[in-house]
């Protein structure tokens, strides 16, 4: 099993909320990663990071934030949740570049619901 | 562009059974491909990593095919368990970016019956 872990589980919120997942890490890895997956679709990347101060913007278009200030940390921060932030997030980490073909290990999800 | 495409969507079986899960590609340049587990309710657990060279790969009762040519991958599972109950995503890197995108498939979702 790997050693990522998010917090909340799950999360009922309000329309106008602010809120921030938690994600943190205990196997040093460089690389982190948020990802978005809702029912039968395939995950999207929102989010992701090479290392400390490095933040950078996935595929998916994202009113989300995140900043990276430790290695073991990704917050991610919604300034304002709408119904449709509705999802699950899922947040991931890889080794180092050296170790191209390495497996993203992914933590067990937040599930959010914007009411 | 840049695909993953699984099959079937779904599926059902009876404890015991084998079964097959199928994933093509389009993906280029081709890095490696990967099989997950997603159980409910969690996040996906890595079964196989494949680069180019790779034709099989194999992890317990888990069986990975990798046909590069025709950009097509199989999952075998070999006696069905109760707790093979998940969904499967086939996930294909490529070798553009030092990021080494990543492309998702949707997923199969396995139902194991006893």
């Amino acid at each position: 099993e790997a050693d990522i872990y998010q917090t909340p589980r799950y999360l009922v919120i309000g329309t106008g909320k602010k809120i921030t997942l938690e994600c943190s890490q205990t196997m040093g890895h460089d690389k982190m990663y948020w990802y978005q997956q809702d029912p039968g679709m395939e995950l999207h990347l929102i989010h992701y990071s090479y290392g400390v101060n490095s933040t950078e913007k996935g595929d998916l278009s994202s009113e989300s934030t995140v900043s990276r200030i430790r290695t073991e940390h990704f917050p991610l921060t919604l300034e304002s949740a709408r119904p449709s932030h509705t999802s699950q997030y899922l947040c991931a980490s890889s080794a180092r570049e050296a170790e191209p073909n390495s497996p993203l290990h992914f933590g067990n999800g937040t599930r959010l619901t914007v009411t | 562009k840049n695909q993953v495409e699984q099959s079937p969507q779904s599926l059902i079986i009876l404890e015991g059974k084998n079964c097959t899960l199928q994933c093509n590609y389009t993906v280029s340049p081709f890095s490696n491909l990967r099989w997950y587990k997603q159980d409910t309710g969690r996040g996906p657990v890595s079964l196989t990593i494949m680069t180019f060279s790779e034709n099989t790969k194999s992890n317990g009762r888990y069986t990975a095919t990798l046909d590069a040519d025709t950009k097509q991958s199989s999952l075998h599972i070999t006696a069905s368990q109760l707790s093979d109950s998940a969904s499967y995503i086939c996930v294909v890197s490529d070798r553009g970016s030092t990021l080494g995108r990543l492309y998702f498939g949707r997923g199969t979702q396995l139902t194991v019956w006893p």
